[in-house]
């Protein structure tokens, strides 16, 4: 059974450009949720999404954005970026809202973003 | 707040030397606790969720407990390949609060 995919795995971009990175959730999951994740500030989380409309929203700039398709594959988006963003951004998928009582999420291998 | 809190931030152990790690959280109406393992460069496998106080879950050399303020993971005759960085978790409400993680490195 295929993991969590996202793509692509590494890209650079340049302050004040706009990066749009890509989600495909475990098959059967609806629930995909997407967390930043940096040395200094840990595992955070962005935004979840459940049957196309977004369930829950962190504490991040408007900015971030994300969306998800019919067939569950999601996207975020980052406008005007900052050399702040430079993170590992991870998406993670599970069955259910991931407010539903101990619904356990699993995470795909990141993207890698720099911004210079 | 919610606050999930992992100690220590780093722990060298050598090889078969058997150790805890502990996730202590403050949280109202906690939904599920989990335990993840990162390697550098990846994103967090899962490892374990427990529910309540008092549940354990085993998984080779790794044991799970949970108190009503926190939980452990057991590391038992750790091998070098179990170093990683292991991230504690708390859900409750509609929030996944993680913590900062332990840092293991065991020694040949």
């Amino acid at each position: 059974k295929a993991g969590v995919t996202q793509t692509p795995r590494y890209l650079i971009k340049t302050r004040g450009q706009q990066v749009t990175l890509s989600c495909s959730p475990i098959s059967g999951h609806r629930s995909v949720s997407w967390y930043q994740q940096t040395p200094g500030q840990g595992l955070q989380f962005l935004f979840e999404y459940f049957s196309e409309t977004q369930r829950n929203k962190g504490n991040f700039p408007g900015r971030f954005s994300g969306r998800q398709f019919s067939n569950s594959r999601s996207e975020m988006n980052v406008s005007t970026l900052e050399l702040g963003d430079s993170a590992l951004y991870l998406c993670a998928s599970s069955l259910v809202s991931g407010s539903r009582s101990g619904n356990t999420i699993y995470f795909g291998e990141g993207s890698w973003l720099t911004v210079v | 707040e919610d606050q999930v809190t992992q100690s220590p931030e780093a722990l060298r152990l050598q090889e078969g030397e058997s150790s805890s790690l502990n996730c202590s959280y403050t949280v109202s109406g906690l939904r599920g606790l989990f335990w993840y393992r990162q390697d550098p460069g990846k994103g967090p496998e899962f490892l374990f969720t427990l529910y309540s106080a008092g549940e354990e879950k085993e998984k080779e050399r790794l044991k799970a407990t949970l108190t009503k303020k926190e939980s452990f993971l057991h590391i038992t005759a750790p091998k070098p390949e179990d170093s990683a960085t292991y991230l504690c978790a708390v859900q409750a409400n509609n929030d996944m609060r993680f913590g900062a993680g332990t840092r293991l490195t065991v020694k040949p």
